[in-house]
């Protein structure tokens, strides 16, 4: 299985302050049909989770644009630009180009 | 709006099956890819399958012959079940549209005596 290594594991700001999440993958994450099935989730806290970028740096609709994500083939990163309160939960990395797919372990964003 | 929503048993016993259904609304089943996920205390997540448009599935190794994903177009509805459940089954679990848009509430379930 296609190992994903998420850092941090936590991350404290304040609001306002900006945010990377990093995402590193055991293998390209480069489909054979040449896309990068590599998408951003967020779980708030007591929320269900919810998809805020996929193919690596496609926004869902509604997401605000201080999300941003970038990377290839192995190395991934999740950026806001500015944090806000409803920003706090944990993020995970997934991919769906390798079968079968495979989550982040986690990073738990706190408001400092 | 797509909407989905899981339902089910809270409580299973050791060594039983755990049955999950998922109703979908705005959106047909017959459309897109329809998956389970599932969350452990502690934060890990496992995808752990999905049924496509036309009925095909595909289940991840690690649950071995234990999972089956089945539908009823007729109800827009696809259903879990896993077999031979263990307390290393406790989890929330969800579904969702393709890869992860949306995702369902989740219904937690915990396997025990």
């Amino acid at each position: 299985d296609v190992v994903m290594t998420q850092t941090p594991v936590s991350l404290s700001l304040a609001i306002g302050q900006p945010a990377s999440i990093s995402c590193k993958s055991s293998q390209s994450l480069v489909h054979s049909d040449g896309k990068t099935y590599l998408s951003w989730i967020l779980q708030r806290p007591g929320q269900s989770p919810k998809r805020l970028i996929y193919l690596v740096s496609k926004l869902d609709s509604g997401v605000p644009d201080r999300f941003s994500g970038s990377g290839s083939e192995t190395e991934f990163t999740l950026k806001i630009s500015r944090v806000e309160a409803e920003d706090l939960g944990v993020y995970y990395c997934w991919q769906a180009t390798h079968f079968p797919q495979t989550f982040g372990g986690g990073t738990k964003l706190e408001l400092k | 709006e797509v909407q989905l929503q899981e339902s089910g048993p809270g409580l299973v016993k050791p060594s039983q099956s755990l049955s999950l259904t998922c109703s979908v609304t705005g959106y047909s089943i017959t459309s897109n890819y329809w998956g389970w996920i599932r969350k452990f205390p502690g934060n890990k997540m496992e995808w752990m399958g999905y049924i496509s448009y036309s009925g095909s599935t595909s289940y991840n190794p690690s649950l071995k012959s234990r999972i089956s994903i089945t539908r009823d177009t007729s109800k827009n509805q696809f259903f879990l079940q896993l077999n031979s459940v263990t307390t290393e089954d406790t989890a929330t679990y969800y579904c969702a549209r393709g890869t992860g848009s949306p995702w369902g509430p989740g219904t937690m379930v915990t396997v025990s005596s």
